[in-house]
């Protein structure tokens, strides 16, 4: 089965600031992981993929399978990146159409 | 708005009546997805239709729901016999090709179940 976990639902942060959103996957095979983003009255959307190795509005992610994580990380927080962060998973295997994500962290930035 | 679309956008309805919900993918989508989300949840996999043919879905969906994607266009998610635990978001997402490429969200269905 597959889970991902991220351990913290609110994370408050003042501007400027480095920010760290933690997840940890459990996944027998070789996973897909994504990041989607929330900000307030909008859409669920995608923020950035670990295949296409991008950066995105400032934040990066890597996957690390030895500790089964996949942080994403920004240097310099801002105020605009208040919102809910979710990760997610995709498995690898055949007919793995599905995405399984967390439970979210809400990210406040502080001004 | 060019994006997936979704009615109606909330549903108040009682215990034990029938609903159906539309989503509306992006033209050129031939993969759709459906998800519920409750709160303080993450969206949960309901189901997942690739043109017209339903090809996953999640062990979630008990026999009270079923989806629909008759040309391969637009999808229904229909509830029977509802109950309190249906209450939830329910999300229609739309991609281009496979489950790695970016999933466009609607605004989602918001349900309640008195």
């Amino acid at each position: 089965a597959q889970r991902v976990t991220q351990p913290e639902k609110l994370l408050s942060v003042f501007k400027g600031a480095p920010v760290e959103l933690k997840c940890n996957y459990s996944y027998s095979g070789s996973p897909e992981l994504f990041w989607y983003v929330q900000y307030s009255r909008q859409r669920l959307q995608l923020l950035l993929r670990h295949i296409s190795r991008e950066s995105i509005k400032g934040f990066t992610a890597d996957l690390n399978k030895g500790e089964t994580s996949f942080h994403l990380k920004k240097p310099f927080a801002q105020e605009e990146d208040s919102a809910m962060y979710y990760c997610a998973l995709s498995g690898s295997g055949a007919g793995s159409y599905q995405l399984t994500f967390g439970k979210g962290t809400k990210l406040s930035v502080i001004p | 708005d060019t994006g997936v679309s979704q009615d109606p956008r909330h549903k108040i309805t009682k215990r034990g009546q029938n609903v159906t919900f539309r989503c509306d993918p992006i033209s050129e989508h031939n993969r759709l997805y459906w998800y519920r989300q409750t709160l303080g949840q993450g969206p949960e996999f309901l189901t997942y239709f690739q043109n017209e043919a339903q090809l996953e879905k999640s062990r979630l969906l008990s026999d009270r729901f079923s989806a629909e994607r008759p040309k391969g266009s637009f999808s229904t998610l229909e509830i029977q016999r509802t109950e309190q635990g249906d209450s939830a978001m329910y999300l229609c997402a739309s991609s281009h090709r496979g489950p790695y490429e970016k999933l466009f969200f609607g605004s989602g269905t918001q349900l309640s179940v008195l």
